[in-house]
């Protein structure tokens, strides 16, 4: 079974600091996926990697897929009181295996 | 908006009762899944379906069933309600089967039902 965790799991920064959270697994995944939840809402799609070493960037935030495609992690830069919430990376698909949730990040960002 | 729509938005039952949740995919989108998340909890995948047929199963209980149907919308069946089946139920839809094979398979969620069972 393919598992993937997350760290830290709970992240309380001021504004204007930066911060990385981090999606780690012993199995490789074909792709990786990052989605940021607000409380009672659904997560909502950030960005996919899927090449070993890829480095896309979104605004502020900056998100690697590792060589060996076994972990991935999220910068951001100058956060913001919106990008509070939960992060979860997902992975997958693999052959024969669905995707899996991280238990996420819960970030919480103080004006 | 996703493109994902989910009713009911919320639901309260009593203990024992059987409740129905409905999503309908973005257009286009084949597969759907569902996930369970309690309170302060990650996603528990649940099930997946593509293009009618069952594809995965994640920790699902016997107690929960899911069809999708022709037009790709799909049911979430709870019977027999304990007070932990409270939980947000969300749905989210993609191209592909997320199986290796090509396609998309990103992921794009539904507003999740709020089920209560008192």
């Amino acid at each position: 079974t393919q598992l993937l965790e997350q760290s830290p799991q709970f992240l309380s920064i001021q504004e204007g600091e930066n911060l990385t959270v981090y999606c780690n697994s012993s199995s490789v995944f074909s792709s990786l996926q990052w989605y940021r939840q607000e409380p009672g809402e659904g997560p909502v799609l950030l960005v996919t990697v899927v090449t070993g070493g890829e480095v896309k960037k979104l605004k502020r935030l900056t998100f690697q897929f590792g060589d060996a495609r076994k972990d991935s992690s999220l910068h951001i830069t100058a956060a913001q009181p919106g990008d509070t919430g939960l992060y979860l990376c997902a992975g997958g698909p693999g052959y024969g295996q669905n995707f899996v949730f991280g238990p996420g990040t819960r970030l919480s960002v103080l004006p | 908006d996703s493109g994902v729509t989910q009713t009911p938005k919320h639901l309260i039952t009593a203990t024992g009762q059987r409740v129905t949740l409905r999503c309908s995919p973005r257009s286009g989108d084949l597969s759907v899944y569902w996930y369970q998340q309690s309170l302060d909890q990650g996603l528990q995948f649940l099930i997946q379906y593509y293009n009618g047929e069952e594809r995965a199963k994640g920790n699902i209980l016997e107690r929960f069933s899911a069809q999708q149907f022709p037009d790709l919308h799909s049911e979430l069946n709870l019977s027999s309600l304990e007070l932990g089946d409270s939980a947000l139920y969300f749905c989210a839809s993609s191209l592909a089967s997320g199986l290796a094979g090509g396609g998309s398979y990103e992921q794009y969620f539904g507003p999740g039902t709020r089920l209560t069972v008192t």
